[in-house]
């Protein structure tokens, strides 16, 4: 498997423009995570899907942020209108939960900068 | 809220010392987690200690879980360059039946050659 993929890597966009970042988890794996990490504000969890179902997105920042799983191999996070505060690296990640074992991995992450 | 602070937020040690990292959580785990990530990377799973479990290795990686007091630490013996990184810890709780992962705000390590 190639492991987590997100897409873009870097997408710069000015203020008020709609973004839309993807990812693609690990084929069999049940839970997706997105973050976002800043120097402020370290990891935060944004939301979490456990079998393409949201199940807590009270760590999205605004209304002006939203997400969807439409199947199990795909996600997206789109934040619109973005903003200069919007900008950081965000981040995938899909586990596969079993007893015990519950490791996620990341993709490479999307940095995403808005002027 | 996320929870999950590690101590110290930043270490600076020499090749060949011990680093040591701290992590302290507020609520009931399954398991706890550390990852790495080095500049510019998504984070890598390193190791897992379970709720019932109080130490685990792997290499030169020690973690320890005191349940009682929310916290745990984890070990790099005989540091190395390569080993110059962030290290986060992450909890693994459930929240209505799945699985939920809180990170820390990390430690930066850096090993001086």
């Amino acid at each position: 498997d190639a492991g987590v993929i997100q897409s873009p890597r870097h997408e710069v966009t000015e203020m008020g423009q709609e973004v839309t970042l993807r990812c693609k988890p690990i084929s069999g794996h049940n839970s997706l995570f997105w973050y976002r990490q800043t120097m402020m504000r370290g990891l935060e969890l944004l939301i979490y899907f456990n079998n393409n179902v949201p199940i807590d997105d009270s760590g999205m920042p605004e209304d002006r942020f939203s997400a969807k799983m439409p199947n199990a191999s795909f996600s997206t996070l789109k934040i619109q209108p973005s903003e200069p505060r919007d900008s950081a690296v965000y981040f995938c990640a899909s586990s596969l939960r079993r007893t015990g074992i519950t490791e996620a991995f990341f993709g490479q992450g999307t940095r995403l900068t808005v002027v | 809220s996320q929870q999950g602070e590690e101590d110290p937020q930043a270490l600076s040690i020499q090749e060949g010392e011990n680093a040591t990292m701290n992590c302290s959580y507020k609520t009931s785990i399954n398991n706890l987690q550390w990852y790495r990530q080095n500049s510019g990377r998504g984070l890598v799973h390193l190791i897992l200690i379970r709720s019932n479990e109080r130490e685990k290795h792997s290499g030169r990686l020690r973690v320890t879980l005191d349940t009682s007091k929310k916290s745990s630490s984890l070990l790099i013996t005989a540091s190395r360059a390569a080993d110059t990184a962030s290290y986060f810890c992450a909890t693994d709780q459930t929240f209505q039946g799945a699985q939920k992962l809180v990170f820390g705000q990390g430690t930066r390590l850096t090993i001086n050659p």
